[in-house]
């Protein structure tokens, strides 16, 4: 069946950077567009950035573009989201979540989350 | 750039039905949503896709209780014989090229 598990979070100070990763199983890995959302404390879900099945294409929300870089090692069956120049407003839950396939695009999975906290 | 609206909150009663809707912002009718299960201190579920004729594609699992249905730049999301842990959060979601969009999710409370 599929999964999806990430990994990474934790505590740290704003301006500080954090990597996280997505373990997937269950499925070809290499012939799906993959999805990062993210949850904040009480919040709403906020979509972060989503990568080709080759990692090729690469989209970002406006609130991440040029401090987080997402990227995808199809050997390794993993997703990536390099976080940079961290700030409070990043504290969230990080969920990665498996999206287009060659024929259709919607998110059919998710992971159970990472929660990141950035405060000093 | 598209704006789905939820109302923030919903209820019924054990055993009863209850429709959730999703708006599509003007000029977006046709676009496809999916729907999105939340349950207390988990990550969400994928429950189902609906297009903009009202078809529609159920996850892995999900209930033949759990169906959807679409008119104009509503989608809509509807329980019957609610049970307790359909109480959660849903999300309605929809996407594009260079870009994905949720709702604020409506909150069900089984009274």
């Amino acid at each position: 069946q599929v999964q999806l598990v990430e990994s990474g979070g934790g505590l740290v100070k704003p301006g500080g950077s954090l990597r996280l990763s997505c373990a997937a199983s269950g499925f070809t890995f290499s012939d799906y567009y993959m999805s990062w959302i993210r949850q904040a404390p009480g919040k709403g879900l906020e979509w972060v950035s989503y990568i080709s099945s080759s990692g090729s294409t690469i989209y970002y929300a406006d609130s991440v573009k040029g401090r987080f870089t997402i990227s995808r090692d199809n050997a390794k069956n993993s997703l990536y989201l390099q976080m940079n120049s961290l700030r409070a407003e990043d504290t969230a839950v990080y969920y990665c979540a498996k999206y287009c396939s060659s024929t259709s695009c919607y998110i059919d999975y998710w992971g159970q989350g990472t929660l990141v906290t950035v405060s000093s | 750039q598209v704006v789905l609206t939820q109302s923030p909150s919903a209820s019924a009663s054990l055993g009863a039905s209850v429709k959730l809707t999703c708006t599509l912002s003007s000029g977006h009718s046709s676009y496809t949503i999916a729907w999105h299960q939340q349950q207390p201190e988990k990550g969400p579920r994928y429950l189902m896709k609906i297009n903009s004729d009202g078809s529609h594609s159920k996850g892995d699992g999900i209930p033949d209780r759990f169906s959807g249905s679409s008119s104009g730049a509503e989608r809509y999301f509807t329980i019957s014989s609610l049970q307790s842990e359909d109480e959660a959060d849903y999300y309605c979601q929809t996407w594009g090229t260079g870009f994905q969009v949720f709702g604020g999710g409506t909150k069900l409370t089984v009274l």
